[in-house]
């Protein structure tokens, strides 16, 4: 099983800026891999597939990156609305691992 | 618009049946996978099941902790997708998500709601 580590759990950070949250798997998983944002009480919200393409409508201040094992995702400049928690999730077979999350807080 | 309705959650005692159903509307259903995800109190996401489309087949997967366990299935002449989860155990105890299948591969591009299932004697 392909187990995904993400860096930091927790995250303090201000309005305006750049935060970067890593994810690592375990073997290779060339470039399946998505990352999602969730809210307190509401479901995930898909962000970026395929390591860097971005969902429709998702703001450009967000980027991702990477393949094989190591990833990121960037927030290029944190906005009030970012304040959430972050996972990132491997497709590379039928079984969709996520990563522990990574909590975004307001500094 | 791309919706997906969860039903079906509720308390349960351990040991005990529960089906939960996706309904799905806004797409054309049977041309999609379909998965459930589920996430404990204050924990992270599970990937606990996926079904394929009918045109890939129909076939179904399963997360080691639910696996003889949980049954996925569809109807896409309802546009429902359901989860079957028997011999429930506390640690079943989550809000299930359904998600659609990316066109692209196995993340997740719409999610629903989430119903909660409560397992407790």
């Amino acid at each position: 099983d392909i187990q995904m580590t993400q860096s930091p759990s927790t995250l303090s950070a201000s309005v305006g800026d750049r935060v970067t949250i890593t994810c690592r798997a375990s073997q290779t998983i060339s470039r399946w891999l998505a990352w999602y944002q969730q809210k307190p009480g509401t479901a995930p919200k898909l962000l970026i597939y395929k390591a860097s393409t971005l969902e429709g409508g998702v703001p450009s201040r967000f980027s991702g990156s990477g393949s094989g094992t190591e990833f990121t995702l960037t927030i290029s400049s944190l906005q009030p609305d970012d304040f959430a928690t972050y996972y990132c999730q491997q497709y590379n077979g039928y079984e969709g691992t996520f990563g522990q999350g990574t909590k975004v807080e307001i500094k | 618009e791309v919706q997906l309705v969860e039903s079906g959650g509720g308390l349960v005692q351990p040991g005990r049946s529960l089906r939960l159903s996706c309904t799905a509307s806004g797409f054309i259903f049977g041309d999609y996978g379909i998965n459930w995800v589920r996430q404990a109190p204050g924990k992270g996401l599970e990937w606990v099941s996926y079904i394929r489309s009918k045109p890939a087949g129909a076939t179904t997967e399963y997360a080691a902790s639910v696996k003889g366990r949980f049954i996925i299935s569809r109807d896409d002449s309802k546009n429902i997708a359901f989860l079957q989860m028997n011999s429930l155990k506390t640690d079943d105890t989550a809000v299930y998500y359904c998600a659609r299948k990316g066109f692209s591969g196995n993340f997740f591009d719409f999610w629903g709601q989430g119903t909660p299932v409560t397992v407790s004697s």
